[in-house]
């Protein structure tokens, strides 16, 4: 079975700050890493990874992947108070129609 | 765009009763929809995948006689729980795929979720 694991389960910190969220996972025959930022309703998408070592950057966020090590980390720098949310890592394999398999989050909370 | 909408937003029910719930993909058509449901500070858990004509394909442990899902149109998918009960009350969310994608991947969609009380 698909297994994902994020670390910290919670963080708290104050705004300006750069954090690193972390994400492991167990998968059998791996597609791809997804990461999804949720702040009260539906997720929405960050970032995709399939390669290794690739660096993704959006403005303040920025992820990368590990397929070696099985470990994804998702960095926020100069965070706002707009960050907090629950941050989602999501794993797809080859098998089984794409699914998503989620870990169980990290809730960031920026304080101002 | 790629706009998800779910119906209705909350709903609060007696125990035994049934509720359903609808996901449309509004600017999109989608073969394949999937449902969730969140627990209060956990993640989402996939409950089954839906695909248009065809049955639904559930999770392990996911009663399909309890959560009914019909995918009758290429933008509809409704999923009713029966025959509610208090340990059902969660937040459904359900996803939508859009139908013949040819990227390297086909992003799901996500609506706004429904939270479903039981009392």
């Amino acid at each position: 079975e698909d297994k994902v694991v994020q670390s910290p389960l919670s963080l708290v910190v104050h705004e300006g700050d750069t954090v690193t969220l972390n994400c492991s996972y167990e998968v059998t025959n791996f597609r791809s890493l997804l990461w999804y930022k949720q702040e009260k309703k539906a997720p929405t998408f960050l970032f995709m990874l399939t390669s290794s070592g690739i660096e993704k950057k959006s403005g303040r966020l920025s992820s990368i992947l590990d397929k070696k090590e099985l470990f994804s980390i998702l960095n926020i720098t100069a965070t706002q108070t707009g960050d907090s949310a629950v941050y989602l890592c999501a794993v797809t394999s080859n098998f089984g129609n794409e699914k998503l398999t989620f870990g169980t989050g990290t809730r960031l909370t920026i304080i101002p | 765009g790629a706009v998800v909408s779910q119906h209705p937003s909350r709903v609060i029910c007696k125990s035994g009763t049934s509720v359903k719930i609808e996901c449309r993909s509004l600017d999109f058509q989608a073969t394949t929809m999937f449902w969730y449901r969140q627990f209060p500070k956990q993640s989402l858990m996939l409950m089954a995948t839906s695909n248009e004509g065809s049955k639904a394909t559930y999770e392990q442990g996911v009663e399909k006689d309890k959560f009914l899902i019909n995918h009758a149109s290429l933008t509809l998918s409704t999923l009713t729980v029966t025959s509610a009960h208090p340990e059902d009350s969660s937040f459904y969310i359900c996803s939508a795929r859009k139908m013949g994608f040819e990227g390297p991947y086909n992003e799901q969609f996500f609506g706004p979720g429904t939270r479903l009380t039981v009392l």
